[in-house]
């Protein structure tokens, strides 16, 4: 069955810098995009970024251009978030989602917490 | 950014009864290639999102038939046949037809 985990989450001081990263297995990991989502305690979802099954083509929310890099290891099936110049706005918890030809998120990983203060 | 408003933000629902919510989308939802890229999740305390619905209607694999989706263009509904215990939980709509991907604010389903 298809399985996703993140990990990389923790306590982080702002302006500073974090890898997230979500193990895939279950499924031809090769063959199909990746997002992550996140959600603030207590809020809704928020779309942060896909990337393409190969790797070729990235996608964004404006509030994470130029600070978040998302990126794929399609031989470890692994995904990865990089996520620089971290604010207060940046906590939340961090899901990795399974995409899908039908384009929605089809599977979802457990998520890992990120807190961005001082 | 295409805004999904979701209605009521609140359904305190008997056991057995049904329930519905409201998802209006700010733009057409319709693709270029024909498609609506509209679905619903289904977060229950404490878990991670759960897809339930995509293209609007289409149940993900192993969803009970007492969810529903309908609609088309900017107006779209969940329905829950029969709400039982285990239907707890926030429900979200989600675009994918427009970038960035974007969700409703949800709807909290709880038992009266």
């Amino acid at each position: 069955q298809v399985q996703l985990v993140e990990s990389g989450g923790g306590v982080v001081q702002p302006g500073r810098s974090l890898r997230l990263s979500c193990a895939a297995s279950g499924f031809t990991f090769s063959s199909y995009g990746m997002h992550w989502v996140r959600q603030a305690p207590g809020k809704g979802l928020e779309w942060v970024a896909v990337i393409s099954y190969d790797g070729s083509n990235e996608y964004y929310r404006d509030s994470v251009k130029g600070r978040f890099t998302i990126s794929r290891d399609n031989s470890k099936n692994t995904v990865h978030l990089q996520m620089n110049s971290l604010r207060g706005d940046d906590t939340a918890v961090y899901y990795c989602a399974k995409g899908a030809t039908i384009l929605a998120m089809t599977n979802w990983g457990q998520g890992t917490l990120v807190t961005v203060s001082s | 950014d295409i805004v999904l408003t979701q209605t009521p933000l609140s359904s305190p629902v008997t056991l057995g009864q049904p329930a519905s919510i409201s998802c209006r989308s700010s733009q057409s939802l319709g693709h270029s290639d024909g498609n609506t890229y509209l679905s619903w999740l289904q977060q229950r305390p404490g878990q991670p999102p759960r897809l339930l619905i995509y293209k609007i209607s289409n149940r993900f694999s192993g969803v009970p038939d007492r969810f529903s989706g309908s609609g088309a263009g900017t107006e779209f509904t969940l329905k829950i046949s029969r709400v039982e215990a285990e239907d707890v939980g926030i429900y979200y709509c989600m675009q994918a037809t427009h970038f960035p991907l974007t969700f409703g604010g949800g709807t909290k389903v709880e038992i009266k």
